[in-house]
């Protein structure tokens, strides 16, 4: 079985600075992580994914995450925060025992300060 | 290129009342297909999803059924609504192989009054 746990359940910036939300798994097998980014009354659309190749994943918008097996954790980092950053973003993850059967986080929501 | 189409987009209806949501998926054949529902200030919670036309799993007994009377269309349903029905509904579609990576609608906010 998996699970996913975002840290944090908002999170503050100011427009310019840097934006780190965290991400801690559990997973009996190998995972895939995603992190999915929902704006107000949106579907959610995927940011990036890691599937067992380079452990550092470039997505869309700036954004990029880490995959850090010893430290369980897929860490969702941006330098430098837009305005239009401002949504609620989702870890998930899936195991080879749950095809099709992704496992959500319960989200962060980010507000961007001017 | 493949797009993803669910209505309507708002509905309020009384305790009682059926519930029909539609979804169409356009520019890919044999999608898996999913309902999610996400509750006010809570992840997402998947209800069912479907890997052919007619095969329905469901995740979480309740009040909801769904059909998949054609390839790339789910119906989400009930014969009466309850109060707890009122969420989020999100339909959403992957590719027919185990990557994970889903492709979401807009959504259906649906409050039950």
């Amino acid at each position: 079985a998996q699970s996913v746990t975002q840290l944090d359940s908002h999170v503050s910036v100011s427009e310019g600075t840097p934006v780190l939300l965290r991400c801690n798994y559990s997973s009996s097998y190998s995972p895939s992580l995603f992190w999915y980014v929902q704006h107000p009354n949106k579907g959610l659309q995927l940011l990036l994914k890691y599937t067992s190749a380079a452990t550092l994943v470039k997505g869309i918008n700036g954004f990029e995450a880490e995959f850090k097996k010893s430290e369980t954790s897929f860490h969702l980092t941006k330098p430098s925060a837009h305005m239009s950053d401002a949504a609620e973003y989702f870890c998930v993850v899936s195991g080879s025992d749950s095809w099709g059967k992704l496992q959500f986080g319960a989200g962060t929501q980010v507000v961007v300060t001017p | 290129s493949q797009t993803i189409h669910q209505w309507p987009a708002t509905l309020v209806q009384p305790v009682g009342s059926p519930l029909s949501l539609e979804c169409t998926v356009e520019g890919t054949s044999n999608p898996n297909l999913y309902w999610y529902r996400q509750a006010a200030g809570r992840g997402l919670q998947l209800l069912f999803y479907s890997v052919g036309i007619g095969q329905i799993s469901s995740e979480v007994p309740q009040n909801l059924s769904a059909s998949r009377p054609q390839d790339r269309q789910f119906i989400l349903s009930s014969k009466k609504l309850l109060l707890s029905d009122s969420g989020f509904y999100l339909c959403a579609w992957s590719y027919g192989q185990p990557t994970g990576e889903l492709f979401f609608g807009e959504g259906s906010r649906l409050t039950v009054l």
